[in-house]
């Protein structure tokens, strides 16, 4: 199956600062998720975003489908910014693959 | 809006012992439901998938099963918990194979 690798595994940021997450997925995919995990266990949905370039706000996303990997940009980044962000991906299928995750702490 | 719940939001149960978790969905009509499983605070593991009404789909071998009496209610059940069954339980929605969303979860100690 799609194998999905996030970097770097933990980050620590001073508030204020910017910081790129990266992910690398083995195959074609129909379907890449961005998610935060808050302190609370609570699943965020950041983007959908299989190909091309989102923002929302201070996040954007960046997915080159042909080169399998995706970038989630963090700019001025906040403490309320801290917790674990996920990449998912989704072949053909309805299975969605987890990364690892990369946990933020980003300190005031 | 959609949104989607889960109950209880934790639990605490001997070895041995039943389980039933439920998750409903509200605002959308026949979504795709999903069980995953969260251990250590780590990567999510897919449990089932349904995409109607009794379609159940396991992902994993294990003691756990699924149900889907109703279209927008998903149950993950247990006839006899065991210790490595503890962990984070998600349930989540999507409209066919597209964006999931994710319920609070039920935090599960099996002691």
């Amino acid at each position: 199956g799609i194998q999905v690798e996030q970097s770097p595994p933990d980050l620590i940021l001073q508030e204020g600062a910017n910081s790129t997450l990266r992910c690398n997925f083995s195959d074609s995919v129909n379907n890449l998720q961005w998610f935060h995990q808050n302190p609370w266990g609570q699943l965020i949905n950041l983007f959908y975003i299989p190909s091309g370039t989102k923002q929302n706000g201070r996040l954007s996303a960046t997915t080159v489908a042909t080169e399998r990997y995706s970038l989630l940009y963090i700019s001025s980044s906040q403490t309320t910014d801290s917790g674990v962000y996920f990449c998912a991906v989704q072949g053909y299928g309805n299975k969605l693959v987890f990364g690892a995750g990369t946990i933020l702490r980003v300190k005031s | 809006s959609q949104t989607i719940h889960q109950w209880p939001a934790t639990l605490v149960q001997p070895v041995g012992s039943p389980l039933s978790l439920e998750c409903t969905v509200e605002g959308t009509s026949n979504p795709n439901l999903y069980w995953y499983r969260q251990a250590a605070g780590r990567g999510l593991q897919l449990l089932f998938y349904s995409v109607g009404i009794g379609q159940i789909s396991s992902e994993v071998p294990q003691n756990l099963s699924a149900s889907r009496p109703q279209d927008r209610q998903f149950i993950l059940s247990s006839k006899k918990l065991l210790l490595s069954d503890s962990g984070f339980y998600l349930c989540a929605w999507s409209v066919r194979a597209e964006t999931q969303y994710f319920g609070p979860g039920t935090r599960l100690t099996v002691l």
